[in-house]
């Protein structure tokens, strides 16, 4: 199994600053025949199912702020809200669609500070 | 828009057995996988398996002796069984289609293992 470790647990962050977490896989999610990362980032509020943010490690699903970026490749990702909301306070959790059993990281408490 | 909106009971004994239904909206269930997530209290998201409108299946090898995925393509839906059950398997229930990532899934039921 992939394993997915993510980092910190949990972040406090004053509004309308920055916030960053690391995501790391334990083999590489990189697809070399057509150059994807098969990872995707999901927020999730309390009381909510997850929602996916971002695919392929760095394309935005529709609708969400551009606040939110994706970034890195084969084994290290990082997801950036690069000015925090209110609205932003939840748990992300990054997922690797590489290969089966599909995985998901521990989840990362994002928190006003 | 797809949506997906699970159903079964709320409380399973232990040693029994979990059966829960997705039903797909807003499309067809002739494309993609549909999987099953679960999460505990307090803890983080497992995959447990998946199915196609083939029939064809793939599960979590952690739960694979106890979970059963069908189909049933007449009416839009799949379900979940899980045997055997014990206090651990007290979680939220949440099907989601799999295409490539996860999106999107339905709200979740909560099953309490408990006598």
């Amino acid at each position: 199994d992939i394993v997915m470790t993510q980092s910190p647990d949990s972040l406090a962050v004053s509004l309308g600053e920055r916030a960053t977490i690391t995501c790391k896989s334990s083999q590489s999610v990189l697809y070399s025949s057509n150059n994807k990362n098969y990872l995707g980032w999901y927020q999730q509020k309390p009381g909510q199912p997850p929602k996916l943010l971002i695919h392929g490690a760095s394309t935005r699903e529709s609708g969400v702020p551009d606040r939110f970026s994706g970034s890195g490749s084969g084994t290290e990702f990082t997801l950036t809200i690069s000015s925090l909301q209110a609205e932003d306070v939840a748990v992300y959790y990054c997922q690797q669609y590489y290969s089966s059993p599909w995985t998901f990281g521990q989840g990362s408490k994002v928190e006003i500070k | 828009q797809v949506q997906l909106q699970e159903s079964g009971p709320g409380l399973v004994k232990p040693s029994g057995t979990l059966s829960l239904t997705c039903a797909v909206s807003g499309g067809s269930i002739s494309s993609n996988w549909w999987s099953w997530v679960r999460q505990s209290p307090g803890k983080g998201l497992e995959w447990m398996g998946e199915i196609y409108h083939s029939g064809s299946t793939n599960y979590n090898p952690s739960l694979k002796s106890r979970v059963t995925i069908s189909v049933d393509m007449s009416k839009n839906q799949f379900s979940l069984r899980l045997t055997s059950v014990t206090a651990a398997d007290t979680a939220v229930y949440y099907c989601v289609r799999h295409s490539n990532w996860f999106d999107p899934w339905g709200q979740g039921t909560l099953v309490t293992v408990s006598s």
